[in-house]
């Protein structure tokens, strides 16, 4: 597609159920990131992949968080046992570059999680 | 600890003004440095970015200034418009590296 695509837009899920967020990069970007977005913050780094490989997934705030991107393309962010502390925007960015510093990250419309 | 910090929450400019955005930094390996544009329920999109070789780049009504000594850069808009209106983030990137660390975003109004 044109851009980053992200699945579901919006989220309700109730405290302790599963979440599965899906990420469509740029068709042939190398870099996947996820990002966590709080109300009143700035996106703050979750994980990356490069191609298949998950290179750094320091940025996941616990076991129950895990990603996948299994073909190098399409990524899924899971959530288990959400908690309210989860409620966020969560948003995957795509890049043409496999060494960072050297352009710029393509948003998508990022994924709002709501945890009642 | 913030790395990346954009002190001021909030800005309102008259149309047809400048506004001026500002971000510090505090890692000093930075060496990349982006600003993002973000519209309520859309991802950040792309704005302008700058390398550390450089203390100004300019696209049309933005430019980006890199002040290394203080670690500070700056976006200014000339002239604002309304459709200006929107959050700004910076980011900052250590090239080599992956991470982009983002500042909190300073939102911007421009008054007709």
């Amino acid at each position: 597609g044109a851009g980053v695509s992200q699945s579901p837009r919006y989220k309700v899920a109730k405290r302790g159920q599963d979440v599965a967020l899906r990420c469509d990069p740029i068709s042939g970007h190398v870099s996947l990131f996820w990002y966590q977005q709080a109300l009143g913050q700035g996106p703050e780094f979750l994980t990356y992949f490069q191609n298949e490989a998950q290179l750094d997934k320091s940025g996941l705030p616990s076991d129950r968080f895990f990603a996948e991107r299994p073909e190098g393309s399409v990524s899924t962010l899971k959530i288990q046992r959400t908690q309210q502390e989860d409620s966020a925007v969560y948003l995957c960015a795509s890049s043409s570059y496999a060494v960072q510093g050297a352009g710029e990250l393509f948003f998508g419309e990022g994924s709002r999680l709501t945890v009642l | 600890d913030q790395q990346v910090k954009q002190n001021s929450p909030s800005l309102s400019v008259q149309e047809g003004r400048i506004s001026i955005l500002n971000c510090d930094y505090t890692n000093s390996m930075f060496d990349y440095f982006l600003w993002y544009k973000k519209y309520p329920a859309e991802g950040p999109t792309f704005l302008i970015s700058i390398s550390s070789i450089k203390d100004k780049n300019e696209d049309g009504r933005f430019t980006v200034f890199l002040n290394k000594s203080a670690k500070h850069l700056s976006l200014h808009i000339v002239p604002s418009q309304p459709g200006d209106s929107a959050v700004y983030f910076c980011a900052a990137t250590d090239s080599g590296t992956y991470k982009y660390i983002f500042g909190t975003g300073t939102r911007l109004k421009v008054l007709a």
